[in-house]
């Protein structure tokens, strides 16, 4: 009964690979995020969606792509992989533009 | 340009006594701030949050209190339990732009010693 989970945990591959990240929440919620945790151990949001709508996208190569089925899952695909990618990358949820996020556990991303 | 700053990287205090951890903001527009605690391997969890409207907010052990004129924030544990140990980050959104968007300090890592 995971509320916002992520698969998968942890993600090692070469650079220029694409890969994807799958994001899911039973929490009922209408938007999803993308946040980037990097060496530094900031957390940065990278996207947003409101019921399938991008309403967030902050200054992320066009590498990265959101993908939205419907408003219970926020995909992640990454095209071209590079060393700077290397990072942990959070999903979480929340009702309509809320403030309160419930985050997934994280994927680790190696880029090698 | 770090709009969310949390200068404290870490703090050690001892079971039963008072955690504080600091964070302050720049950016005048921030209406909303919220506390997130988060154990290693685990995404964060959303503690306590305060508006702008108020300046203090206390749930159980936790306590929030904003000081809008000096653009800082603090949340106090009390008493400090060894469970408590965790990064904790504080956060700052603009609500009325009605977007979600938070903007996160770099947290501090809390060591509560039995």
């Amino acid at each position: 009964d995971t509320a916002v989970s992520q698969t998968p945990k942890y993600l090692v591959t070469q650079m220029g690979n694409d890969k994807s990240i799958k994001c899911e929440q039973n929490l009922g919620h209408d938007t999803m995020y993308w946040y980037k945790q990097d060496s530094k151990k900031f957390l940065k949001i990278m996207f947003s969606y409101n019921n399938k709508e991008l309403i967030i996208n902050e200054t992320v190569p066009n590498r990265f792509s959101p993908k939205s089925p419907d408003k219970a899952h926020l995909n992640l695909h990454i095209n071209s992989l590079e060393l700077g990618d290397s990072a942990v990358y959070f999903c979480a949820s929340s009702r309509i533009r809320g403030n309160e996020q419930f985050f997934g556990p994280g994927t680790r991303l190696t880029v090698l | 340009d770090q709009q969310v700053k949390q200068n404290s990287p870490s703090l050690s205090v001892q079971e039963g006594r008072i955690s504080i951890l600091n964070c302050d903001y720049t950016n005048s527009m921030f209406d909303y701030f919220l506390w997130y605690k988060k154990y290693p391997a685990e995404g964060p969890t959303f503690l306590i949050s305060i508006s702008s409207i108020k300046d203090k907010n206390e749930d159980g052990r936790f306590t929030v209190f904003l000081n809008k004129s000096a653009k800082h924030l603090s949340l106090h544990i009390v008493p400090s339990q060894p469970g408590d140990s965790a990064v904790y980050f504080c956060a700052a959104s603009v609500g009325s732009s009605n977007t979600g968007k938070l903007i996160f300090g770099q947290g501090t890592t809390l060591q509560v010693k039995p």
